[in-house]
């Protein structure tokens, strides 16, 4: 199975703050690589896939970058809503894989 | 507007089986597959498999193989996963979600169903 580690796993940051977060694969993916956000209580929501293809509806804030086995996920100004959870997850090969999450806390 | 409303909490005894549901509305049904995954308590999410809503197709994950079964109702825009053998390490909340228009993970996700396994 593909392996996804995320850096770092907890993170604290300010509003208006700008974060990143990195996801790497253990072999390379291409582009198949999307990022989720969890808060606490409910389903995984998707932001992000083909590695930076933004959801409809997300705010242009989110953004996705990398290839191969180096992604990353930017929050270029943290609003308050955005203190979550977030999760990449392969699906070039089966079974698909997530990493184990990146906690975002408020500082 | 797109919904995906999964069925309620389970308590199972282990070595039980049980039958979670997933109805779906405010879209085409068949014209996406639905993938099951869950996530046990303070661990990562865990992609099961997918079940093409149109043709039955399935796919599950290695892990499962054998112990997972997805099935669908067209008419009833609703999809089922039964989970057999229960261990105590299936607990955990199981999850549907919808494919994408412009990919094929999981885009949108049911709310989510805990499954309690308990002697």
């Amino acid at each position: 199975d593909i392996q996804m580690t995320q850096s770092p796993s907890s993170l604290s940051a300010s509003v208006g703050d700008r974060v990143t977060i990195t996801c790497r694969a253990s072999q390379g993916i291409r582009n198949y690589l999307a990022w989720f956000q969890q808060k606490p209580g409910k389903a995984p929501k998707s932001l992000i896939y083909d590695a930076s293809t933004l959801q409809s509806g997300v705010p242009s804030h989110f953004s996705g970058s990398g290839s191969g086995t180096d992604f990353t996920l930017t929050i270029s100004s943290l609003q308050p809503e955005d203190f979550a959870t977030y999760y990449c997850q392969q699906y070039h090969l089966y079974p698909y894989t997530f990493g184990q999450g990146t906690k975002l806390e408020i500082k | 507007q797109v919904q995906l409303v999964q069925s309620g909490a389970e308590v199972e005894k282990p070595g039980a089986s049980v039958k979670v549901s997933c109805k779906a509305a405010g879209y085409s049904f068949t014209s996406y597959v639905i993938h099951w995954l869950r996530q046990a308590p303070g661990q990562r999410l865990e992609w099961m498999g997918w079940i093409n809503a149109d043709n039955g197709d399935t796919k599950y994950s290695q892990k499962f193989q054998g112990r997972v079964t997805f099935t669908r109702d067209t008419s009833a825009t609703t999809a089922y996963m039964e989970l057999s053998s229960l261990r105590f390490e299936d607990r955990a909340v199981y999850y549907c979600a919808k494919s994408g228009i412009a990919w094929l993970g999981p885009d949108f996700w049911g709310q989510g169903t805990l499954l309690s396994v308990s002697s």
